[in-house]
């Protein structure tokens, strides 16, 4: 079946910390991916996208990703975190016309 | 310019009771799309439009759901005699085309009681 797998439920990272949020996919061809971040009580802003070619993305608010086929993984990264990327993060896949979402990964930003 | 917007962006219905909920894209997407967003969990897709054209409604939980898109660009999730596990986040999105990228409004969230 077709899906996308966020094994962490929750992190918690210091901030000017690194920050790895990891994401997985299940799909016969590579999908187009996505990452996603709802703050509490908003919609889904996004982060980045990966359609084709470099496998290294950039995107707002200091976030990258990179997509590696051979490990089926489109992993999100930040050098240095900051309070305000608290939130909830949510990687999808697009599979013709419907987004498939992970399950979400809860970020905490200690001081 | 502007996003996606939704409202209401909060409701309270009692069970049994018909909602509403309206949607209004970024103006000349194409493609209009509602997800529903339990607590706790990504959305799940609901259902898709192309234009005025409902191409697929096979995430709707049962026949008391019903969406519209009458001209093109608003639409309209309306569910009938609210059960309390209709309570959810309902998010509306819309894109340029089926395989762009998906932007996503505030969502309305349905307490149903």
């Amino acid at each position: 079946a077709q899906s996308v797998t966020q094994p962490d439920i929750h992190i918690t990272v210091s901030e000017g910390a690194s920050l790895e949020l990891r994401c997985n996919y299940s799909y016969g061809a590579t999908p187009y991916l996505f990452w996603y971040v709802q703050s509490p009580g908003q919609g889904l802003q996004l982060l980045l996208k990966y359609f084709s070619g470099d496998t290294l993305v950039q995107g707002i608010k200091g976030f990258e990703a990179e997509f590696k086929r051979s490990q089926s993984s489109f992993n999100l990264r930040k050098p240095s975190v900051h309070w305000s990327d608290a939130a909830e993060y949510f990687c999808a896949a697009l599979n013709d016309y419907k987004l498939s979402f992970g399950a979400g990964t809860t970020v905490t930003v200690r001081a | 310019g502007a996003g996606v917007s939704q409202s209401p962006r909060y409701k309270v219905a009692k069970r049994g009771q018909d909602v509403a909920l309206r949607c209004d894209p970024i103006s000349g997407h194409v493609s209009l799309f509602w997800y529903q967003q339990a607590l706790g969990q990504g959305p799940e897709f609901l259902t898709y439009f192309q234009n005025e054209a409902q191409l697929d409604k096979s995430g709707l939980p049962s026949d008391r759901f019903f969406a519209e898109r009458p001209e093109g660009s608003v639409s309209t999730l309306k569910i009938q005699r609210t059960q309390q596990e209709d309570s959810a986040v309902y998010l509306c999105a819309s894109s340029l085309n089926r395989v762009e990228t998906q932007y996503f409004g505030p969502g309305t969230r349905l307490l149903v009681l």
